[in-house]
C-alpha cells in the first residue's frame, strides 16, 4: 500500500498568519493526491484534490497546495488563516484503484 | 451534513458482546469503504465493497465482518468484542467509474470496549 507522511503532529499558529502543512508520499508514479479536514464534532470532508495538468491546485476556504513531483510531496497552504480552520488535516493518496491511503493528520491549532 | 449515516454514534460495550455498527448512504455511490482511526495514527482501511455481494479486506487486518446486500447499506460486525477493537470506526463512499473521486465520510462511530 501506498504510504503517506505528514510529518507535522500538531502546529498552533496565530489568526491571520500563514499556514503550510507538509505531505509526502511513496508511490513512484504521480497519483491521485488529496487534502481533507475534520473539523471538531464534524466529518471527514474534501479540501482539495490533484490528478493532473496545473500542480497548484485551489479548494475550498482559500486553501491550496502545490504538488512537485521532483519531491513527492503535495503540501498544503494557505495566506491568512482563520480561528475557523482549527482543525485536523488529512494527506490522503490514491493509486490507481479505489483506495485511498491516508496521513496520521496534521492539528491545527488557530490561537486568537 | 453528510449523506451517509452511522449509527450509533458512540458506544461502549463489555468483551464478548456481538455488535453492529450501522452505515447508510443515500447518494446511490457503488464503492463504500470502512476505515478505522485512532488518535494520531494514519486512517486504516479495514473493508471496501465496489457493489452489491462484493466486499473486500482491506491493508488493516481486522476480525470484523461487512456485507453488502444493499447498495446504500455496509454494517460491519464484530462477533465478539474486544478492548482492542477499541477506536473510531469511519464509513465512507465514492462515485463509481471515477480514481480520483472523493469519499464522503460519515461522522462515525466511536467504539469502546470494556
Amino acid at each position: 500500500a501506498q504510504s503517506v507522511t505528514q510529518p507535522d503532529i500538531h502546529i498552533t499558529v496565530s489568526e491571520g498568519a500563514s499556514l503550510e502543512l507538509r505531505c509526502n508520499y511513496s508511490y513512484g508514479a504521480t497519483p491521485y493526491l488529496f487534502w481533507y479536514v475534520q473539523y471538531p464534532g464534524q466529518h471527514l470532508q474534501l479540501l482539495l484534490k490533484y490528478f493532473s495538468g496545473d500542480p497548484l491546485v485551489k479548494g475550498i476556504k482559500g486553501f491550496e497546495a502545490e504538488f512537485i513531483k521532483s519531491k513527492f510531496s503535495f503540501n498544503l497552504r494557505k495566506p491568512s488563516v482563520q480561528w475557523s480552520d482549527t482543525a485536523e488535516y488529512f494527506c490522503a493518496v490514491n493509486e490507481d484503484d479505489y483506495k485511498l491511503s491516508f496521513g496520521a493528520g496534521t492539528t491545527v491549532t488557530v490561537r486568537a | 451534513e453528510a449523506d451517509i449515516y452511522q449509527t450509533p454514534r458512540y458506544l461502549v460495550i463489555g468483551t464478548g458482546k456481538k455488535i453492529t455498527l450501522e452505515c447508510s448512504q443515500t447518494m446511490g455511490h457503488d464503492k463504500m469503504y470502512w476505515y478505522q482511526q485512532d488518535p494520531g495514527m494514519e486512517l486504516h482501511l479495514i473493508h471496501y465493497s465496489y457493489g452489491v455481494n462484493s466486499t473486500e479486506k482491506g491493508d488493516l487486518s481486522s476480525e470484523s465482518t461487512v456485507s453488502r446486500i444493499r447498495t446504500e447499506h455496509f454494517p460491519l460486525t464484530l462477533e465478539s468484542a474486544r478492548p482492542s477493537h477499541t477506536s473510531q470506526y469511519l464509513c465512507a463512499s465514492s462515485e463509481s467509474g471515477v480514481y480520483n473521486s472523493p469519499l464522503h465520510f460519515g461522522n462515525g462511530t466511536r467504539l469502546t470496549v470494556t
